[in-house]
């Protein structure tokens, strides 16, 4: 069956810290991967996303990931985060185009 | 406006009651999915569904039911709700073509059951 695994269950940053959170999946077929972002008291959003090409993708707020396919892994990175980036950040691998699988988050928090 | 919306937002219900969870769209969006939210357990399918006539099982049904009204409506039913379904909900679509097409999401309906 299809897993997606986040290590990091809570991160506890300072202000203009680097960040980066890891994210391993179990599926050896052709992948798409995604990253969502869930702020306080909202739903989530997208973040960025992977399905071809370059394996170091950009997305929105300065946020970027990395696919390393022999790793199994799309790990989220951010070089300086803000107090703005607290949130819970979830990967999510879509299975046979239909179904799409989460990982269980990680709640980041970061101290002003 | 909201492209996809759910109702209620807030629910506390007891042990036992029917209860339904709404959910409509306008992205004109085939493919539907609900989910719930458990703290530490990421996301979980419960249902999903391609249009009207064609709706699936995800990882967590049992105790859920599902109904497609119309394209743009998906509702999630709790036939006998009990205190271990008290979760957030989040109804979410996707565009049906492309394995890259993320999946857009409501705002959740949180449910307390007493």
């Amino acid at each position: 069956a299809q897993s997606v695994s986040q290590h990091n269950h809570h991160v506890i940053l300072s202000e203009a810290a680097s960040l980066e959170l890891g994210c391993n999946y179990s599926y050896g077929g052709t992948v798409n991967l995604f990253w969502y972002v869930q702020y306080p008291g909202q739903h989530l959003q997208l973040l960025l996303k992977y399905f071809s090409g370059d394996p170091l993708v950009k997305g929105i707020k300065g946020f970027e990931a990395e696919f390393i396919k022999s790793k199994f892994s799309f790990n989220l990175r951010k070089p300086s985060v803000q107090w703005s980036d607290t949130a819970e950040y979830f990967c999510a691998v879509p299975y046979n185009f239909n179904k799409f699988y989460f990982g269980s988050g990680t709640k980041l928090n970061v101290k002003p | 406006d909201a492209d996809v919306t759910q109702t209620p937002r807030n629910r506390i219900t007891k042990t036992g009651k029917r209860i339904m969870l709404e959910c409509s769209q306008t992205k004109g969006h085939d493919r539907m999915y609900w989910y719930r939210q458990d703290p530490g357990l990421g996301l979980r399918l419960i249902y999903y569904s391609f249009d009207v006539k064609d709706i699936n099982k995800g990882e967590i049904s049992d105790g859920y039911s599902v109904s497609r009204q119309a394209q743009a409506k998906f509702s999630l039913s709790l036939e006998s709700a009990i205190p271990n379904q008290t979760a957030l909900y989040f109804c979410a679509t996707r565009q049906r073509e492309g394995p890259y097409n993320e999946q857009f999401f409501g705002p959740g309906t949180r449910l307390t059951v007493l």
